[in-house]
């Protein structure tokens, strides 16, 4: 069955390190999306991608990296982790057509000392 | 920015009653659509109901958009343990924007 997976699920990791969280889908999707979910604030958009090599800013993408080399996988990366990216992240994918679904990873639980 | 909010932020009900949840938004949508999230794991996805659409039903699920007043319901009947979870609304136009949710507990 088609799926989408994330890695690792735990993180803990110290300030000022480089961390890059894995998303991986099987359904061919064109078009994937990193959120982070904390509470109060729901789930907001970090980046996402269209495409091969297309990659967009969301609505809290400052500190975080993404980059789509091929249709299955966006990773993100955190440059320098701050305490403040401490979060739950979620990954999701979606076919091209605007109208369907997003379908959702497990999500990656981050902590940063 | 938030573009639904949700209301009640929470809601404890007894098994067997109904639950209703409303979504309030900010600016035209092509559609909305509504998540649920059990306790430590992915959203899932319920119910996805069409601008041009005023309500829309999918087993114990109802939906209802207003387009006129920027709002929507999700009505759950003949509630179970099993529908406790939070539940969020998400506008598209052509990303996801989520609302905050609302956390619905459900006692047996």
């Amino acid at each position: 069955d088609a799926e989408i997976t994330q890695s690792p699920r735990h993180k803990i990791t110290e300030t000022g390190r480089q961390v890059t969280l894995a998303c991986h889908q099987t359904w061919n999707h064109n078009n994937m999306f990193w959120y982070r979910q904390d509470l109060g604030h729901g789930l907001r958009l970090i980046h996402y991608s269209y495409g091969v090599q297309d990659t967009n800013k969301g609505e809290v993408s400052d500190g975080y990296s993404v980059s789509r080399s091929n249709t299955e996988d966006l990773p993100l990366t955190l440059e320098s982790a701050a305490s403040s990216q401490t979060s739950v992240y979620f990954c999701a994918s979606r076919s091209r057509a605007h109208q369907e679904t997003q379908y959702f990873g497990p999500g990656t639980r981050l902590l940063v000392l | 920015s938030q573009q639904g909010e949700e209301d009640p932020q929470a809601l404890s009900i007894q098994e067997g009653e109904n639950a209703t949840m409303n979504c309030s938004y900010k600016t035209s949508i092509n559609n909305l659509q509504w998540y649920r999230q059990n306790s430590g794991r992915g959203l899932v996805h319920l119910i996805l109901i069409r601008s041009n659409e005023r309500e829309k039903h999918s087993g114990r699920l109802r939906v209802t958009l207003d387009t006129s007043k920027k709002s929507s319901s999700l009505l759950i009947t003949a509630s179970r343990a099993a529908d406790t979870a939070s539940y969020f609304c998400a506008t598209s136009t052509d990303k996801l924007i989520f609302g905050t949710g609302t956390r619905l507990q459900v006692f047996p």
